[in-house]
């Protein structure tokens, strides 16, 4: 499989749920990104989180990072409508360090009001 | 608009022909990043430019494909003779200089080019 792997692939949840998306990579790494696409979008920036780094939060954003076991996980809690779009999950790997992003295939989140 | 620019974001070309693809940084950002995507899949990494300098084009074919940044203007991937397969869209992502446990990129809204 491929580094920055999420999974589930596709998510259907109610409005207002908490959404958690997972993602397993292989290299060890520098820091771990995670971008939000809507549909004929660019990739916006969500959250970047560090090696030394274990938990961090950014409005009903949480997202976790295990270096042992070479995971992450993003939880949208109280999530909207609006919510709804790609996410993908990025790593910027210690061997080629800042020269690029190897991304997973994405996770599909469908909100429904 | 101070985010990434991209244009055209709509790009059709029939086989052949050549494709240039054109991406303005964020202000302040001095390092370019372009990535392909396909139909339903994550992005892969092209190349990666700094000002007048080719960082790592390891994610580019050999062939056809050139990318440059050069000092006045902005960065442009170029694609000669372009085939069926060349179909996707493209994004180019921008990022400050590179620290200690990185920058995020920052992405513009892609150009979507289409091979009749």
């Amino acid at each position: 499989s491929q580094q920055g792997e999420e999974d589930p692939q596709a998510l259907s949840i109610q409005e207002g749920e908490n959404a958690t998306m997972n993602c397993s990579y292989k290299t060890s790494i520098n820091n771990l990104q995670w971008y939000r696409q809507n549909s004929g979008r660019g990739l916006v920036h969500l959250i970047l989180i560090r090696s030394n780094e274990r938990e961090k939060h950014s409005g009903r954003l949480r997202v976790t990072l295990d270096t042992s076991k070479k995971s992450s996980s993003l939880l949208i809690t109280a999530s909207r409508a609006a919510d709804t779009a790609s996410y993908f999950c990025a790593t910027d790997a210690e061997e080629t360090s800042g020269s690029r992003l190897t991304f997973g295939e994405g996770t599909q989140l469908t909100v429904n009001p | 608009n101070a985010g990434v620019m991209q244009n055209p974001r709509h790009l059709v070309r029939r086989r052949g022909q050549e494709a240039r693809l054109r991406c303005s940084p964020m202000k302040g950002h001095s390092h370019v990043y372009w990535y392909r995507q396909l139909p339903e899949e994550g992005l892969k990494f092209m190349v990666y430019l700094q000002k007048e300098n080719i960082i790592d084009e390891s994610g580019m074919p050999k062939e056809r494909f050139s990318a440059e940044f050069p000092k006045e203007g902005p960065s442009i991937l170029r694609i000669q003779q372009v085939v069926r397969g060349d179909s996707a869209a493209y994004f180019c992502a921008s990022s400050r200089k590179q620290g200690a446990g990185g920058q995020p990129q920052h992405f513009g809204d892609g150009t979507r080019l289409s091979i009749l």
